[in-house]
């Protein structure tokens, strides 16, 4: 079955380091991968898509990666803020009207 | 401003109860999907909808249903609310999502 798996450990880093999250998948040919921000008790927040012929997209401190082959994308964070702090999930869609999520990843940034 | 507005965030109900969660996006967009969220699950989509009075089943509909009469609005009904029906709903129109509504069913 498909399945996207995020690290469920936090991910605890200092102020100013670049944060590095990873989303993996299985069983699935994706036309797109999105990055979302969530706050506790809080919808989600879309960050960025990358489509699948796409390597890499940016938007400010943000840059996503996307290895169709490894079935890998990495999400960094440059200069990380303890604003920055929350859960960030990634989500696969085929390109038709379903998207698969995973569970995301807790980030904690420390002053 | 883009905007989805759930009209709770927070509901208690009693088990047997029926109840209605709505959902209003401000974007006349066709597209519109009622999701759960629980802890180390991710979000699982429960209906979604893709014009006014369509629906489709997404891969938990069971015990769920929806109705969707004008464009703007994707109504979820819980037809007899159990125990373990107590989540986070979410309501998306495309990438945007509502600020949920916390159900708790005793």
């Amino acid at each position: 079955s498909q399945k996207i798996e995020q690290n469920s450990e936090a991910l605890n880093i200092q102020e100013g380091k670049t944060a590095t999250l990873t989303c993996n998948y299985t069983n699935y040919s994706p036309a797109y991968l999105q990055w979302y921000r969530q706050d506790p008790g809080r919808g989600p927040v879309f960050l960025l898509l990358i489509r699948e012929n796409e390597k890499e997209k940016r938007k400010e401190r943000l840059k996503v990666t996307f290895d169709t082959t490894l079935k890998q994308s990495l999400f960094h964070i440059t200069a990380s803020q303890p604003a920055d702090s929350a859960t960030y999930l990634c989500a696969l869609g085929d390109g038709g009207f379903k998207t698969i999520f995973g569970a995301g990843t807790r980030l904690f940034v420390k002053a | 401003d883009v905007k989805v507005t759930q009209s709770s965030r927070y509901l208690v109900k009693r088990t047997g109860e029926k109840v209605f969660l709505e959902c209003v996006q401000d974007m006349d967009h066709e597209n519109m999907f009622w999701y759960r969220q629980d802890p180390g699950l991710g979000l699982r989509l429960i209906y979604f909808s893709y014009d006014v009075k369509m629906k489709e089943k997404g891969d938990i509909p069971e015990g769920y249903s929806v109705s969707r009469e004008k464009k703007e609005r994707f109504s979820l009904i819980l037809e007899s609310a159990s125990t373990n029906q107590t989540s986070m709903y979410l309501c998306a129109s495309f990438q945007y999502f509502g600020a949920g509504t916390r159900l708790s069913v005793l």
